[in-house]
């Protein structure tokens, strides 16, 4: 497709499961980020991946967060043990050549809910 | 470290008048602004974006300023419509802090008919 896509659309979990949520970014972009937004809130940064460097994790709010991105494209972000405080949208981007104008295109969103 | 906020949580304008969103940024390295439009249950959707070595940039009526003396951002909006309607996120990006948006927590935008 011609955005970025997200799947899934919604998840509900019980706390204590793992939690896999992928990103499709689109075609020919290098950089790919993941946020995490509470309801009413701004988007929080999570993790960032440029090409075939070593991705910044700086976001990431413990060590239950991972995330990959194989080929270069498709990311998955997985979350371990869930916590009811993980209920959020996550929002996946892309942008095409991150140094330059680094505008991001973001995905619908997966709407997490931690029961 | 960043911060980017937001002057007015909510802002309500009558269908036809202008809107002006403002926007403060802590990090005078900053470089890079973007505007953003987010609408219920969707992603945010880019609207207009500026360098730090421009004061003004117009689009498809939108106009973003940037005051680098005060650190501040405004998103005009003229002749709003119905369809502004939607919460509005200004971001900075300073290389001080890697490639990473930083963003405000974002102003809500009604429109009334």
């Amino acid at each position: 497709g011609a955005g970025v896509s997200q799947s899934p659309s919604n998840k509900v979990t019980e706390k204590g499961k793992d939690v896999e949520l992928r990103c499709d970014p689109i075609s020919g972009h290098t950089a790919l980020y993941w946020y995490r937004q509470s309801l009413g809130q701004g988007l929080e940064f999570l993790i960032y991946f440029q090409g075939n460097s070593a991705p910044d994790k700086s976001g990431l709010p413990s060590d239950r967060f991972s995330a990959e991105r194989t080929g270069g494209s498709v990311s998955t972000l997985t979350i371990q043990r869930t916590q009811q405080e993980d209920s959020a949208v996550y929002l996946c981007a892309s942008s095409f050549a991150p140094g330059t104008t680094d505008t991001q295109y973001f995905g619908p969103g997966t709407r997490l809910t931690v029961l | 470290g960043e911060s980017v906020g937001l002057h007015l949580p909510t802002l309500s304008v009558q269908e036809g008048d202008n809107s002006i969103i403002n926007c403060a940024y802590s990090n005078s390295a900053s470089d890079y602004f973007i505007w953003y439009k987010q609408e219920s249950g969707k992603g945010p959707q880019f609207i207009i974006d500026i360098r730090s070595n421009m004061d003004k940039r117009q689009g498809q009526r939108v106009t973003v300023l940037l005051n680098k003396t005060v650190k501040h951002l405004s998103l005009q909006i003229a002749a709003t419509q119905p369809g502004d309607s939607a919460v509005y996120f200004c971001a900075a990006r300073s290389m001080e802090y890697g490639n990473k948006l930083v963003f405000g927590a974002g102003t809500i935008l009604r429109v009334k008919s």
